[in-house]
């Protein structure tokens, strides 16, 4: 099994420019999450999604970031305009929902806005 | 709110000797908290979890209610241990969401 499959690996892009990343989950994971991991700190969650709803965008900045999960399967997280902060890795991670065994993380995609 | 904090962010130890990754969080309710390990060019993957009170690759943690610490442990440390860790807290209650602490870098030196 390939697990979450992430991409763009890397993604280098100017100032105010758009940005879109994307994530596979694995087959079967209803809950998929996104989180934002800057330089020497922790991921930090953006957004879950429950099968197509998001559930809980409660720290994604709204004013910029957009995500959708069509048909509940991959994910698209985009930055519209982006701005020199926002260089992090993006992680997206799945997981059965309920108690489980924890998430299945993606390998991320590490943005560098110049 | 929830926080968890590890206040190492670097530990460096010679091989063989023990290592200890201190961890410590605040939450009111019932914690449930998980190591997560991230290898050099490696993804974020599980490590342990304090409820299958379980040792991998020789490591162990005790979740100490009284003093809200998670500590991992390892007697003898490999040069294969160097890694980035993760102390992480997830709350049923909130989707099961993780917060993450800061992560410590540990360097096992030949």
């Amino acid at each position: 099994e390939a697990g979450v499959v992430q991409s763009p690996r890397y993604k280098i892009i100017e100032k105010k420019q758009p940005v879109a990343f994307w994530c596979n989950p694995i087959s079967g994971h209803n809950t998929l999450y996104w989180y934002r991991q800057n330089l020497g700190q922790g991921p930090e969650l953006l957004i879950r999604y429950e099968n197509e709803e998001a559930v809980d965008d409660s720290q994604l900045p709204k004013d910029r970031f957009s995500a959708e999960r069509l048909k509940g399967v991959d994910s698209t997280l985009k930055i519209q305009p982006a701005e020199l902060g926002d260089s992090a890795v993006y992680l997206c991670a799945s997981s059965l929902g309920g108690a489980g065994y924890g998430y299945t993380f993606g390998s991320g995609t590490r943005l560098t806005v110049v | 709110a929830q926080r968890v904090t590890q206040p190492e962010k670097l530990l460096s130890v010679f091989k063989g000797a023990p290592v200890e990754l201190k961890c410590n969080y605040s939450y009111s309710g019932s914690p449930e908290l998980f190591w997560y390990v991230q290898y050099s060019r490696q993804r974020l993957q599980l490590l342990l979890r304090h409820i299958s009170r379980e040792s991998i690759k020789g490591f162990t943690a005790d979740l100490n209610k009284g003093e809200t610490s998670f500590h991992l442990k390892k007697p003898f440390a490999q040069e294969e241990d160097s890694a980035m860790y993760y102390c992480a807290l997830r709350i049923k209650a909130a989707g099961n969401k993780l917060t993450f602490g800061g992560g410590t870098r540990v360097l096992v030196k030949p």
